[in-house]
C-alpha cells in the first residue's frame, strides 16, 4: 500500500512569489493536516481538514491557505513567500479524527527554501 | 493556545543505558500525547502514545507515563541501542468537537553511544 505521497519533494522560490503543495493520504484516509518543520525545531501545525471541511487551524498569517478535494488530496498554498517560510512542510493522515485514533502518518515532506 | 515544552534538547547515554525525556502542556483539554522519532531526512514516525485517561503505557523497551494534574508525560527507552539514535518529539493533541490542534515539543535529539 502507498504511504502519503507529497510533490513536490524539493523547490526553490524567491520573496513574493506564490508556491502550492500537494499531498495524497493513505487510501481510506478521509483527513489530512500540515505541518510547518524549520530546521531544528518540531513540527508546526499549520492546518487540519475532514471531509473537505476545515477541522483545524494554528497559527498562522492569511498567506497560508488550504483544501481538500473530494478524492481527499489536499493542497497547501502560500502567497508572498518570505524567507522565513522556508522549511520542510509535512502532510499527515490520518483516518478519522472524530474516532480519536490520532495516530499521524507522515510523508516524507516538501522542502521548501526561499531565496 | 497550548504550549509544550521538551527537555532535555540533546541527550547521550551508553548504549544499553536508559534514556528519559520530559514534556510538559499547559491546556488541560489536551487529551492524546503521542511520541514521534525522526531519523535525519526522513519523516516523523509514531513510537508510542498516551490517552489522558491511561497513567503509563508500555511497548518493549518504550514507556510512555502521563501525570494529568501536573500536565507532564515522559518517554522512558531502556536498553539503549546505537538505532534508537534520532530526534524525539512530544506532541499534546486538542480533540474537542471534531475540531483538532496538535502542538509538538521542540525535540529531542538522542544520541546513543556504542
Amino acid at each position: 500500500d502507498a504511504g502519503v505521497t507529497q510533490s513536490p519533494t524539493h523547490l526553490i522560490k524567491t520573496r513574493g512569489q506564490q508556491v502550492t503543495l500537494r499531498c495524497s493520504p493513505i487510501s481510506g484516509h478521509k483527513s489530512v493536516s500540515w505541518y510547518q518543520q524549520v530546521l531544528g525545531q518540531g513540527p508546526q501545525f499549520i492546518f487540519q481538514y475532514y471531509e473537505k471541511e476545515e477541522r483545524g487551524r494554528g497559527n498562522f498569517p492569511d498567506r497560508f491557505s488550504a483544501r481538500q478535494f473530494p478524492n481527499y488530496s489536499s493542497e497547501l498554498n502560500v502567497n508572498a513567500l518570505l524567507l522565513g517560510d522556508s522549511a520542510l512542510y509535512l502532510c499527515a493522515s490520518t483516518l478519522n479524527p472524530d474516532t480519536n485514533t490520532g495516530e499521524l502518518f507522515f510523508g516524507e515532506g516538501s522542502r521548501l527554501t526561499v531565496l | 493556545g497550548e504550549n509544550v515544552e521538551q527537555h532535555p534538547s540533546t541527550l547521550s547515554v551508553q548504549e544499553g543505558d536508559s534514556a528519559v525525556i520530559k514534556c510538559t502542556y499547559s491546556d488541560s483539554a489536551s487529551n492524546y500525547f503521542p511520541w514521534y522519532k525522526q531519523e535525519l531526512g526522513k519523516r516523523p514516525q509514531l513510537i508510542i502514545d498516551i490517552r489522558s485517561n491511561v497513567g503509563e503505557k508500555k511497548d518493549q523497551r518504550i514507556a510512555v507515563t502521563l501525570n494529568k494534574t501536573a500536565k507532564h508525560f515522559s518517554l522512558h527507552i531502556t536498553e539503549t541501542q546505537p538505532e534508537d539514535s534520532a530526534v524525539y518529539f512530544c506532541a499534546a493533541w486538542r480533540n474537542s468537537g471534531g475540531y483538532q490542534k496538535v502542538t509538538f515539543g521542540t525535540g529531542t535529539k538522542l544520541q546513543v553511544i556504542p
